[in-house]
């Protein structure tokens, strides 16, 4: 199984570029998110969905974007690419409820992105 | 009142021994705990997770501790082996918040054979 994939995993933009950040997963699940992770810092929530069509921002949320067509896409966008956008993006989803047993995410493998 | 404080940033550890990582938080709202563990090149996994109605959680050789009214929860890590050198994170969120975590800063552990 693929779980959550992301593309590309490496890129590197100058500033004022835009770009678009692809997620996709084929678990069925209803929610993603989108996490950026800066060194020392954690990780911090972007944008998330709870489901097609459903949208909402997160701690972080200026300067990107995102939409929700489909159960599997969860594309993110920067729109003029600052170097404070110089991070490590995750997307991750689950599939919802809260048993403890079962209730988790499960991340992409990253995407490392350099604006200079 | 968001934040969760997670220490050490890096521990080194040798083979066999007990790792100990620790986090604080301050919002009495949170009712939820995991733990996850980041490999070099992946994203995080879940290790293993506690709400606020225990006091301990085990799985194997990770426990998680919890005490509510200092507001802190801990990993502990036994006979810890080289394999789970890795980054960990401590996070914390309100069960009715779609899982929107707040994470601490992550601890660097490596373990020494």
């Amino acid at each position: 199984n693929a779980g959550v994939t992301q593309t590309p995993k490496f890129r590197i933009l100058k500033i004022g570029q835009s770009m678009t950040l692809q997620c996709t997963q084929d678990m069925n699940h209803n929610y993603m998110y989108w996490y950026r992770q800066d060194p020392g810092m954690g990780l911090k929530l972007i944008y998330y969905s709870v489901g097609a069509g459903i949208t909402d921002k997160g701690e972080v949320p200026n300067g990107y974007n995102v939409s929700r067509s489909t159960t599997e896409d969860f594309p993110l966008r920067l729109e003029l690419a600052a170097p404070s956008q110089t991070s490590v993006y995750f997307c991750a989803s689950r599939s919802g409820g809260w048993n403890l047993s079962n209730e988790k995410l499960f991340f992409g493998s990253g995407t490392q992105l350099s604006v200079l | 009142q968001q934040q969760v404080k997670q220490s050490p940033q890096s521990l080194i550890v040798q083979k066999g021994g007990i790792s100990i990582i620790n986090c604080a938080y301050e919002n009495t709202a949170f009712d939820y705990f995991p733990w996850y563990q980041q490999f070099p090149g992946k994203g995080p996994a879940l290790l293993i997770a506690i709400r606020p109605d225990v006091s301990e959680k085990k799985e194997g050789r990770f426990t998680i501790s919890f005490n509510k009214s200092a507001k802190q929860f801990s990993l502990h890590i036994m006979d810890s082996q080289p394999g789970d050198s890795a980054t960990y994170f401590c996070a914390a969120s309100k069960v009715d918040s779609n899982y929107q975590l707040i994470w601490g800063a992550g601890t660097k552990l490596i373990i020494k054979p």
